[in-house]
């Protein structure tokens, strides 16, 4: 069974500018996580979508947002991009099951902005 | 604000020798997770545990989630170079319905030959 995959790997952007990132989590799992990883501040949550709902969301200004389309498939999107936003977004598919929800994490996506 | 501290930040031994991670919290978790993230790849998912004072071992990783369900440790016998990484464990928080993890703040370990 294939992995989770995250699109595209790098990123290069500059201030004041906007980007798309992709997930496509594992086949079956509903559920879609996304998380920014930074040297300072490690893993902090951003949102969970599930069933093309968010139901759960972090402590991140409005410029971050994303969907989860009918497939599963997620998308996070930063606007007004600013040089804080550089960081490692990683992006993870869950079965949930019990009391345990396991998280299956991508690769991430490598953001500089400059 | 639920947070897991883990200790030691940094831990840098020689190929063999034993080592043990620690997280806490003050707040209780359903249930807590352990990870290890290699340079430029996302965290992998190494074990699960639910139970207060359950134990788990994979290999030479020892797992164990404390009695009243705060903290948790991860003891690794005999490092090797493999075990080399970034370790982070992860709480669902109690009664929170949803999936949102919290992240400890990680220890790095290099394991030298």
């Amino acid at each position: 069974k294939a992995g989770v995959t995250q699109t595209p790997r790098y990123l290069i952007k500059t201030r004041g500018q906007q980007v798309t990132l992709s997930c496509s989590p594992i086949s079956g799992h509903r559920s879609v996580s996304w998380y920014q990883q930074t040297p300072g501040q490690g893993l902090q949550f951003l949102f969970e979508y599930f069933s093309e709902t968010q139901r759960n969301k972090g402590n991140f200004p409005g410029r971050f947002s994303g969907r989860q389309f009918s497939n599963s498939r997620s998308e996070m999107n930063v606007s007004t991009l600013e040089l804080g936003d550089s960081a490692l977004y990683l992006c993870a598919s869950s079965l949930q099951r019990g009391a345990a929800y396991e998280q299956f994490f991508g690769p991430g996506t490598r953001l500089t902005v400059l | 604000t639920q947070l897991l501290e883990q200790s030691p930040q940094f831990l840098s031994i020689q190929e063999g020798e034993n080592l043990t991670v620690y997280c806490n919290s003050s707040s209780v978790f359903s249930s807590l997770q352990w990870y290890r993230q290699e340079p430029g790849e996302g965290p992998v998912l190494l074990v699960t545990v639910v139970t207060g004072g359950e134990v788990k071992k994979l290999k030479r990783l020892t797992f164990q989630f404390g009695d009243a369900r705060k903290d948790s440790s991860l003891h690794i016998t005999a490092a090797q170079p493999g075990d080399t990484g970034l370790y982070l464990c992860a709480g669902a928080p109690q009664n929170t319905g949803f999936q949102k993890l919290v992240f400890g703040t990680g220890t790095r370990l290099l394991v030298s030959p």
